[in-house]
C-alpha cells in the first residue's frame, strides 16, 4: 500500500542551524501538507502547497520557513534558523486531489533544536 | 476562525466498559476525521464522516456526526488494552487544512 515517507526520523540542531526535512508524497497525490505537533500537544497545520505553489499558510509559518518540491518526488520543508521553539514532530501529509480525499500522514520528523 | 474542542482530554478506563468521547467545533464545516495516534508515532486515520447523521463503525470504535449540533462522538464499545492510544478529531477549514481537537488520551487498563 503506498504511503507517505519522512526522513530523517530524528534531527537534532543547534539553535541558529538550518534544518531541511524531506517528504516524499504519496506518487499520484496533488496536495502536500506541512503541520508540526509540540510534545503533549495538538497537530498544527503549517502549510499546505499545491501546482508548486503555496496555496494556505498559518501564523506559524513565518518568513523562517520556506517549502519546495524540487522534483517530481520530494516535498521538503526548510527552517532557516531554528529556534529552541521549533522543538516538535513534523509531519508531512499529501492528498489526492479536491474533494473529500483523507490527508494521509507520514511518520513524522522529530526535531530537537539545542 | 473554526475551533474544535474534545472532551474529556484524559481518560481512564477500565476493559469491558463503553464510553464515548466528544468533538464540538464552532462553525459549519464540510467532513470530520477521527486520527488514532500511538505515542512516538504517526496519525492513522479511523474515520471520515461526510454528512449529517453519518455513522461509521470498525470493530469497538462507531463514529457519528450531527452537523446541526455540531458534534461528532467516538464511542467505544467493551474496550480492550489495545484501544489505548490517543484520538483526534479534526475538521477541515476553508479548501485545505485539517484544524485538530487537543485529542483525547485514552488509557485503558486490565
Amino acid at each position: 500500500e503506498p504511503e507517505v515517507t519522512q526522513t530523517p526520523s530524528h534531527q537534532v540542531t543547534q539553535m541558529g542551524q538550518e534544518v531541511i526535512l524531506r517528504c516524499v508524497p504519496i506518487s499520484n497525490h496533488l496536495y502536500f501538507y506541512w503541520y508540526r505537533q509540540i510534545l503533549g500537544q495538538k497537530v498544527e497545520f503549517l502549510v499546505s502547497f499545491y501546482n508548486n505553489e503555496i496555496s494556505e499558510k498559518s501564523e506559524i509559518f513565518d518568513d523562517q520557513f520556506s517549502v519546495e518540491r524540487p522534483d517530481g518526488s520530494n516535498f521538503t520543508l526548510k527552517i532557516r534558523s531554528t529556534k529552541l521553539e521549533d522543538s516538535a514532530m513534523y509531519f508531512c501529509a499529501s492528498k489526492g486531489g479536491i474533494g473529500p480525499y483523507e490527508q494521509y500522514f507520514g511518520p513524522g520528523t522529530r526535531l530537537t533544536v539545542t | 476562525e473554526l475551533k474544535v474542542e474534545q472532551n474529556p482530554l484524559f481518560l481512564s478506563m477500565q476493559e469491558g466498559k463503553n464510553y464515548t468521547i466528544y468533538c464540538n467545533y464552532s462553525t459549519t464545516s464540510d467532513r470530520l476525521y477521527w486520527y488514532r495516534q500511538d505515542p512516538g508515532k504517526s496519525l492513522e486515520s479511523l474515520f471520515v464522516l461526510l454528512s449529517n447523521g453519518a455513522v461509521k463503525q470498525e470493530g469497538r470504535l462507531m463514529a457519528s456526526l450531527d452537523t446541526k449540533a455540531r458534534l461528532s462522538t467516538l464511542h467505544i464499545t467493551a474496550a480492550v488494552h489495545d484501544l489505548s492510544a490517543t484520538y483526534f478529531c479534526a475538521r477541515i477549514q476553508g479548501a485545505q487544512k485539517l484544524v485538530f481537537g487537543q485529542g483525547t488520551r485514552l488509557t485503558i487498563n486490565p
